[in-house]
């Protein structure tokens, strides 16, 4: 996971309560991607950036928000934690984005929500 | 759009034993495909990709992959399981296209590998 450091690596939180996850990376890489890992359906694609405050939707964005204003971080907010919004979060980076892209992955945002 | 079926969510073999770890993808255009590993506790990891060219794939640890168009596969094997390759493995396809939304994951299969 050299270059990407997700935080928080677990996080416990009630129904209702904002949460916000963070991605840095020390690779000046131009893109980055949030996923989430779920049993059965492997991983999906939320939100992504592909430049300082340039964004755009994944396959699962509902309820999802993301920020970049910087080169560096990344962040996934849930404005109101769900249930349904209990999984592990991905974050990835990339230097371009080709149908060959290579991603590297963090370690994983282990979420609960109660 | 793209999809990658992954047969056998878990699959089990023994240590020496021969590894295979079976991907299918459906693709409208020339796909490009990929094998990640994810160990525990960890992120995702490039095994192999097979872009264009040459369809045997060699990857890391001694793993390889084999496009194979007419069947639409792209199956992983490994000659013989090592303890270390517990794991789960994701096979994911893109369609060659800039974009980056155009990379989609299979459900993974979890490895165990008994002594």
């Amino acid at each position: 996971d050299a270059g990407i450091t997700q935080s928080p690596r677990h996080k416990v939180t009630e129904t209702g309560t904002p949460v916000t996850l963070r991605c840095h990376q020390t690779e000046n890489h131009r893109y980055m991607y949030w996923y989430r890992q779920d049993p059965g359906h492997g991983l999906r694609l939320i939100h992504y950036s592909y430049g300082v405050k340039d964004t755009d939707k994944g396959e699962v964005s509902d309820g999802y928000s993301v920020s970049r204003s910087k080169t560096e971080d990344f962040l996934l907010t849930l404005e109101s934690a769900t249930s349904s919004q209990t999984s592990v979060y991905f974050c990835a980076i990339s230097p371009v984005s080709s149908g060959a892209n290579v991603l590297t992955f963090g370690a994983g945002s282990r979420l609960t929500v109660l | 759009a793209q999809s990658v079926t992954q047969l056998g969510s878990h699959v089990s073999v023994s240590e020496g034993a021969l590894v295979l770890l079976r991907c299918n993808y459906s693709s409208s255009v020339p796909p490009y495909l990929f094998w990640y590993v994810q160990y525990p506790n960890q992120g995702l990891q490039l095994l192999l990709k097979y872009t264009t060219g040459a369809t045997l794939v060699k990857g890391i640890n001694g793993f390889e992959a084999e496009f194979k168009k007419s069947e639409t596969s792209f199956h992983l094997t490994k000659p013989s399981a090592h303890m270390s390759d517990a794991a789960e493995y994701f096979c994911a396809v893109s369609d060659g296209q800039t974009g980056a939304n155009n990379l989609f994951f299979g459900t993974g299969t979890r490895l165990t590998v008994i002594p």
